[in-house]
């Protein structure tokens, strides 16, 4: 079972370089989400989507972009890095379409902005 | 307030000790809570999920007080194993119809010999 898969899982980028980081899920969950974790801070919600075509902001989203066109895939888009951004970036999904239910993460991506 | 406020420790406790974190939080229109799991620089993994006032599994207890508006974690018998990051994820309120998990910073747990 591959349940939910990030990647990359490490990365280096330049300040004002965009990327994309990619998260899938192969259990059929509605609901899916990025958090943003830094010491001290905890698991920020950066931006999440109950469904396919529908997303929406959380707590830190300046900065990132997303878009949901299938069930199985949530995108997290950087549109011009920033230091700031250094972080460790979790995917998360749930069966529940309103978020009340176990959630599964991936294994994180480590982005580095210099 | 903050919607979710945890004492980040460290707890450091020697094994076979019991020890307990709280979890306070300031919204409480939902029934559910949780208790995640987080490994050093590893994703955070479920550790219990109570849909009442609180959830009994084998060496770990999680309770719920409504009035107090805090969240439980008990665990006994500590093991070496147990050294974690403890994630709580208390009840929620609705933002537009959906309920959005929100997380606490965690509470370092470090068993020692």
């Amino acid at each position: 079972n591959a349940g939910v898969t990030q990647t990359p899982k490490f990365q280096v980028l330049k300040t004002g370089q965009s990327m994309t980081l990619q998260c899938a899920q192969d259990m059929n969950h509605e609901y899916m989400s990025w958090y943003r974790q830094d010491p001290g801070m905890g698991l920020r919600l950066i931006h999440y989507s109950v469904g396919a075509g529908i997303t929406d902001q959380g707590e830190v989203p300046n900065g990132y972009n997303v878009s949901r066109s299938t069930t199985e895939d949530f995108p997290l888009r950087l549109l011009s890095a920033a230091p700031s951004q250094t972080s460790v970036y979790f995917c998360a999904s749930s069966y529940g379409l309103d978020g009340t239910g176990e959630l599964f993460f991936g294994e994180g991506s480590r982005l580095t902005v210099l | 307030r903050k919607e979710v406020e945890q004492d980040p420790g460290p707890f450091n406790v020697p094994e076979g000790a019991t020890v307990a974190f709280n979890c306070t939080y300031s919204n409480s229109a939902s029934q559910s809570f949780f208790w995640y799991r987080q490994d050093c620089r590893k994703e955070p993994k479920l550790l219990m999920s109570v849909y009442s006032s609180g959830n009994e599994d084998g060496r770990f207890t999680a309770q719920l007080n409504r009035a107090s508006q805090y969240i439980s974690l008990l665990i006994r018998d500590s093991k070496l194993s147990d050294s974690a990051t403890y994630l709580c994820v208390p009840p929620g309120g609705a933002s537009g119809g959906s309920y959005i998990p929100t997380f606490g910073r965690g509470t370092s747990l470090i068993v020692h010999p």
